[in-house]
């Protein structure tokens, strides 16, 4: 079963950097995930597309601040430079043959 | 620009029926891309609807939504639907459409949202 995996909550300081973590359920180590941010009272706002190489297409206007790598199952969202604008739910998604998922969500919070 | 506008909040009662709608442009919508619908219910995540290609209408659904919205598009108008026959108090949620990317079947545009409110 295609599942993603999400801590809750992260929480780091302003001016800091932060490492996301969207685990793939087992057998499922190849797939390609992208990452959604949702800040406060918003719709969400695509931010990479992340394949199993750690390989990354950024969705336009995403600053460099944002950046994705992989490692086995686990996909990774890496924000630098945080700033408070980066307080938000952070989404994973991914897609299998007729099947397409999101992860619960980590809500980030700037300290 | 890429934009999906949707339609305003609603509030309804149970009982009622209700069609909400998403406006695509800057892109070809009629061709290559998806468009899906995805829920939101407070304080929730995301949830994955379905999808309808507007160019011919074919449309997809999470088994846990089949049955129970019906998806369809205009491409005429470059606009798509997610509509409900009777509506109940857990349809209370907020409702993103997106459009799906081509290299992958992930969102790439979001819409700002639809507040669906079903109060008796």
């Amino acid at each position: 079963q295609l599942v993603l995996t999400q801590s809750p909550s992260a929480s780091a300081s302003l001016g800091a950097s932060v490492k996301l973590t969207c685990a793939l359920s087992s057998g499922h180590s190849t797939y390609a995930i992208a990452w959604h941010q949702q800040q406060p009272e918003k719709g969400p706002r695509y931010l990479m597309k992340l394949n199993s190489d750690g390989s990354h297409t950024k969705g336009d206007g995403i600053p460099d601040r944002f950046s994705g790598s992989s490692s086995g199952a686990e996909r990774y969202l890496t924000i630098s430079s945080l700033q408070s604008e980066d307080e938000a739910d952070y989404y994973c998604q991914t897609w299998g043959t007729g099947i397409r998922v999101f992860g619960g969500g980590t809500k980030l919070t700037v300290l | 620009e890429v934009l999906l506008v949707q339609s305003g909040a609603e509030v309804k009662k149970p009982g009622e029926s209700l069609k909400i709608s998403c406006k695509g442009s800057g892109y070809s919508f009629n061709t290559f891309y998806w468009i899906g619908w995805v829920r939101q219910m407070p304080g929730k995540g995301l949830e994955w609807m379905g999808i309808i290609y507007p160019g011919d209408s074919d449309s997809r659904y999470s088994p846990s939504f089949q049955g129970q919205v019906t998806i369809s598009a205009d491409k005429s108008i470059s606009t798509a639907y997610l509509q409900w026959s009777s509506l109940k108090a857990s349809d209370t949620a907020m409702y993103y459409c997106a459009r799906q990317a081509t290299n992958g079947d992930y969102f790439d545009y979001w819409g700002q949202g639809t507040l669906v409110t079903v109060s008796s």
